[in-house]
């Protein structure tokens, strides 16, 4: 069983289309992490969120603490946001991080 | 400036032959770990350090062993790599402890078993 589940798996938009992007988790924890990957590339931390919503430009990203669940948007989404979007929760005891599996996000001109 | 930094980029191995991976961070995290990544998969943990202290995961082959000398420094070690092996090595570290915390990945070494 994952600790960390995510939806969609792949997702595929037009650019300029809004998009969310869902992350479930099923542990108590400290902080809830959005990371970006891009083809080939490093793992770059979006956000670290323990409530609310955060925004850095058109990237947002809101948890609801008693649902378990939070949810990345992309608004006015463009091909340079087509990579794969991680959800990731540090749990509140340990040192470990547990990831989702990501989402494959691809945005055609 | 780089915090975590991994070498070499990109490295070809042949089957059964030792292979390092090096990192290092310049953040002085205690906590260091590796993650294995295969294509369109999540990054698996092979282990972590908290210090000096080494947690294996259960499921991590024997194959893989890590190293870490000092702070700065952990080493990932494939004592016989096989064509499964093949993957993306992706080093990570954080701070320890509860509370709000990032974990700070390195560009990540990309290994070819041929």
């Amino acid at each position: 069983k994952n600790e960390v589940e995510q939806s969609p798996q792949n997702l595929t938009a037009q650019e300029g289309e809004f998009i969310t992007i869902n992350c479930s988790y099923s542990v108590g924890i400290s902080a809830l992490h959005w990371l970006q990957q891009h083809p080939g590339g490093g793992i770059v931390s979006l956000f670290m969120l323990s409530s609310g919503k955060k925004k850095h430009g058109r990237l947002i990203a809101t948890i609801n603490i008693q649902e378990k669940h939070s949810s990345l948007h992309i608004t006015a989404s463009h091909p340079r946001d087509s990579a794969v979007y991680i959800c990731a929760v540090s749990p509140n005891t340990g040192n470990q991080f547990y990831f989702g599996t990501g989402t494959s996000l691809t945005v055609i001109p | 400036d780089a915090m975590v930094i991994q070498n070499p980029r990109y490295q070809v191995t042949q089957f059964g032959k030792p292979v390092t991976l090096s990192c290092s961070q310049t953040l002085n995290h205690n906590v260091m770990y590796w993650y294995q990544q295969k294509s369109s998969q999540a990054p698996k943990l092979l282990f972590h350090y908290y210090d000096k202290d080494f947690n294996n995961e259960a499921d991590t082959p024997d194959n893989f062993q890590s190293r870490r000398p000092n702070t700065s420094f952990c080493f990932l070690d494939i004592r016989s790599p096989g064509l499964g092996d093949a993957a993306m090595y992706l080093c990570a570290t954080s701070r320890a402890g509860s509370g709000m915390r990032t974990q700070y990945f390195g560009p990540g070494t990309r290994l070819t078993v041929l």
